[in-house]
């Protein structure tokens, strides 16, 4: 079964640190991987995706891939209490398909 | 670019009634749209994903005739659930996607169901 793994938090962490957030997969075929952010009781929103091995940057955003170890991280710099919020993690199987998302995690970035 | 926009975001009715749901691609060409349900605390549960002019294609658990879906252009899908109960009530949100990229979430549907 496909799955994407991530920790469930809540990760703490001070305003102006980089929050580290993490994400496994199982599936070795999936090309495609997207960070959306969920506030609460609001729905999710697109922060970045990464098809290519390596880091791709966007602002205070950078999305890491490593396919060999499949796995995804998304660093956020700088971090500011509006960042507080779930981030979910999902993989596309393939070229195409349902996105496979992980359960999120929690973050929490204290003033 | 790429907004999605969902109506209405809340829906309060009394149990038995039929509720539909919209999901408008704003600025781009949806060649498929999701519908996910979301409990409170919970992560996203996909419902059913829909290409334009095809029957919707649901998740194992999900009743077809109690959630219909409808996909008739590239721009609007609707949801409808048909003689809601109060376990019905959750928060629905749809996403939008062109050719399989990234999907664009609408912001959701609050439904409660007395």
């Amino acid at each position: 079964q496909k799955e994407v793994e991530q920790n469930s938090g809540p990760l703490s962490v001070p305003e102006g640190a980089i929050a580290s957030l993490n994400c496994t997969y199982s599936d070795r075929g999936s090309q495609s991987f997207f960070w959306y952010r969920q506030y609460s009781g609001k729905s999710p929103e697109l922060i970045m995706f990464i098809y290519s091995n390596g880091d791709k940057e966007d602002g205070r955003f950078t999305a890491q891939l490593n396919k060999a170890s499949q796995y995804v991280s998304l660093l956020i710099r700088d971090s500011q209490p509006s960042d507080s919020a779930t981030y979910l993690c999902a993989g596309l199987p393939g070229s195409q398909g349902n996105l496979i998302f992980g359960k999120g995690t929690k973050l929490s970035v204290k003033p | 670019g790429a907004v999605v926009s969902q109506h209405p975001s809340r829906v309060i009715c009394k149990s038995g009634t039929s509720v539909k749901i919209e999901c408008r691609s704003l600025d781009f060409q949806a060649t498929t749209m999701f519908w996910y349900r979301q409990f409170p605390k919970k992560s996203l549960m996909l419902m059913a994903t829909s290409n334009e002019g095809s029957k919707a294609t649901y998740e194992q658990g999900v009743e077809k005739d109690k959630f219909l879906i409808n996909h008739a252009s590239l721009t609007l899908s609707t949801l409808t659930v048909t003689s809601a109960h109060p376990e019905d009530s959750s928060f629905y949100i749809c996403s939008a996607s062109k050719d399989w990229g990234p999907q664009h979430f609408g912001d959701g549907t609050r439904l409660s169901i007395l």
